[in-house]
C-alpha cells in the first residue's frame, strides 16, 4: 500500500524558514517523480514544485522560485521542501504527491494527508 | 501560464442525478488534463487523466471528455460519497495549473 507521510509543518514568522519532509513507502520511490502541492485556507489547489526520480530535474511555480528548494534522498525514501523567506501568502496545507506513471512528472495518483504551515507574526 | 477556469463554482445535485462539471483552458492543453476529487480533511484523489482515462479503482460512473480547451467531467448517478470539490489540472505546459474547483453539494 502506497503511503506518503508529511511532517515538519508548524507556525513560522514571516521571513523565516522551514523544511518539510515526506516519508514514502509501498512503492519503488527512486523510480517516480514527486511533487509538492499546497492549498491555502479556503482556496483551491496550487502546484508548488516537482522533482524527477533521480533528482536531477526540478521545476517550480513562479510564486516560490528562488525561495523554495525541492530535493529527495532516495536512500531514505524521503522527499523534502526547504522553504526560505516565507510570506503570509505561503500559509497553506502542503501535500506531497507521487507521479502517476513512470517517466511522468505531471499528474499525481497518491497524495499524503498534508502538513499545515501557518506563516504569521 | 495557462489559466484553468471551472464552472459552475457550486453545483447542487440530488443523489442519483447526473452531474456535469466544466473546465476551460486559456490555451490548448491537448488531452493533457486530469481531474481530482477533494474532500475536507482528506488527500486529493486522482479520478481521470489524459482527459478521459479513469485512474485505477475509479468507478465507471465517472467519465471525462474533451480536448484542446474545453473539458467535461460527468458523474452519471451521484452517490453520497461523491459530494466533494472537483479540480481540473492541466499538465501540457509548465507551470502545472489547477482550476478553482467546483463544489458538488447535496440539493
Amino acid at each position: 500500500e502506497v503511503q506518503l507521510l508529511e511532517s515538519g509543518g508548524g507556525l513560522v514568522q514571516p521571513g523565516g524558514s522551514l523544511r518539510l519532509s515526506c516519508a514514502a513507502s509501498g512503492f519503488t520511490f527512486n523510480t517516480y517523480a514527486m511533487s509538492w502541492v499546497r492549498q491555502a485556507p479556503g482556496k483551491g489547489l496550487e502546484w508548488v514544485s516537482v522533482i524527477s526520480d533521480s533528482g536531477d530535474i526540478t521545476y517550480y511555480a513562479d510564486s516560490v522560485k528562488g525561495r523554495f528548494t525541492i530535493s529527495r534522498d532516495n536512500s531514505k525514501n524521503t522527499l523534502y521542501l526547504q522553504m526560505n523567506s516565507l510570506r503570509a501568502e505561503d500559509t497553506a496545507i502542503y501535500y506531497c504527491a507521487k507521479a502517476a506513471t513512470l517517466g511522468n512528472y505531471r499528474y499525481f495518483d497518491y497524495w499524503g494527508q498534508g502538513t499545515l504551515v501557518p506563516v504569521s507574526s | 501560464e495557462i489559466v484553468m477556469t471551472q464552472s459552475p463554482a457550486t453545483l447542487s445535485v440530488s443523489p442519483g442525478e447526473r452531474a456535469t462539471l466544466s473546465c476551460r483552458a486559456s490555451q490548448t492543453v491537448s488531452s493533457n488534463l486530469a481531474w481530482y476529487q477533494k474532500k475536507p480533511g482528506q488527500a486529493p484523489r486522482l479520478l481521470i487523466y489524459g482527459a478521459s482515462t479513469r485512474a485505477t479503482g475509479i468507478p465507471a460512473r465517472f467519465s471525462g471528455s474533451g480536448s484542446g480547451t474545453e473539458f467535461t467531467l460527468t458523474i452519471s448517478s451521484l452517490q453520497s460519497e461523491d459530494f466533494a470539490v472537483y479540480y481540473c489540472q492541466q499538465y501540457n505546459n509548465w507551470p502545472l495549473t489547477f482550476g478553482g474547483g467546483t463544489k458538488v453539494e447535496i440539493k
